[in-house]
């Protein structure tokens, strides 16, 4: 069974850290992976795609990278400011549809 | 080009009534995917559609629950005799080429209460 688990579930930091959310996939035969981003009561928006072919992929302040060996990817934010504060979800595709994780929800305090 | 439209943005519905929760997706998209969200919950897949056809309903309830997409016009999650556990967001994605190939974009969601 395919499942995807994002940790932690909860993050609160002070405005300006660094900081990783991480992403764990069961079935390494995964085409894609995308992170996104939803604000309380919102649409899902679109961060970053990596293909299986890639290692990682830079937006701005966002890094994320895949690691299909592992089962992991890795959502790294730089310099965190508070209207980053969102729900942040991976998820994989594996052919004809995605998988996504619970999310993991970022406080960042001014 | 607008991104993928849902409508209604909220749905208030008695238990035993219909919703119709509407999807159109992005100029040139054809493939289009339906999720639900529970409340503190993440999204799960209910159903993939490309024009005219169901490919993977794998997700969808096997009862009261149907979607399709016909050749002109949007997407439709049509939901019969509604219970409360029915209410959640319903999230519609859309894609230019199989899931496995491409990004997926999604729309604001329709938030479905049944009272």
């Amino acid at each position: 069974k395919q499942e995807v688990t994002q940790i932690p579930a909860a993050l609160s930091v002070p405005e300006g850290e660094n900081l990783v959310l991480n992403c764990s996939f069961t079935d390494s035969a995964i085409y894609n992976l995308q992170w996104f981003r939803q604000d309380p009561g919102k649409g899902l928006t679109s961060l970053l795609l990596i293909q299986s072919s890639q290692r990682e992929q830079t937006s701005g302040r966002l890094n994320a990278s895949l690691d299909k060996s592992s089962g992991r990817s890795t959502l790294y934010i730089a310099a965190s400011q508070p209207g980053d504060s969102a729900t942040y979800l991976c998820a994989g595709s594996y052919g004809q549809n995605f998988v996504f994780g619970p999310g993991t929800r970022l406080s960042v305090l001014p | 080009n607008a991104g993928v439209m849902q409508n209604p943005r909220h749905l208030v519905r008695r238990r035993g009534q219909e919703a119709r929760l509407r999807c159109s997706p992005m100029k040139g998209h054809s493939h289009v995917y339906w999720y639900r969200q529970l409340p503190e919950e993440g999204l799960k897949f209910m159903v993939y559609l490309q024009k005219e056809n169901i490919i993977d309903e794998s997700g969808m309830p096997k009862e009261r629950f149907s979607a399709e997409f016909p050749k002109e016009g949007p997407s439709i999650l049509r939901i019969q005799q509604v219970v409360r556990g029915d209410s959640a967001a319903y999230f519609c994605a859309s894609s230019p080429r199989q899931a496995r190939d491409t990004e997926a974009f999604f729309g604001q969601g329709t938030r479905l209460t049944v009272v």
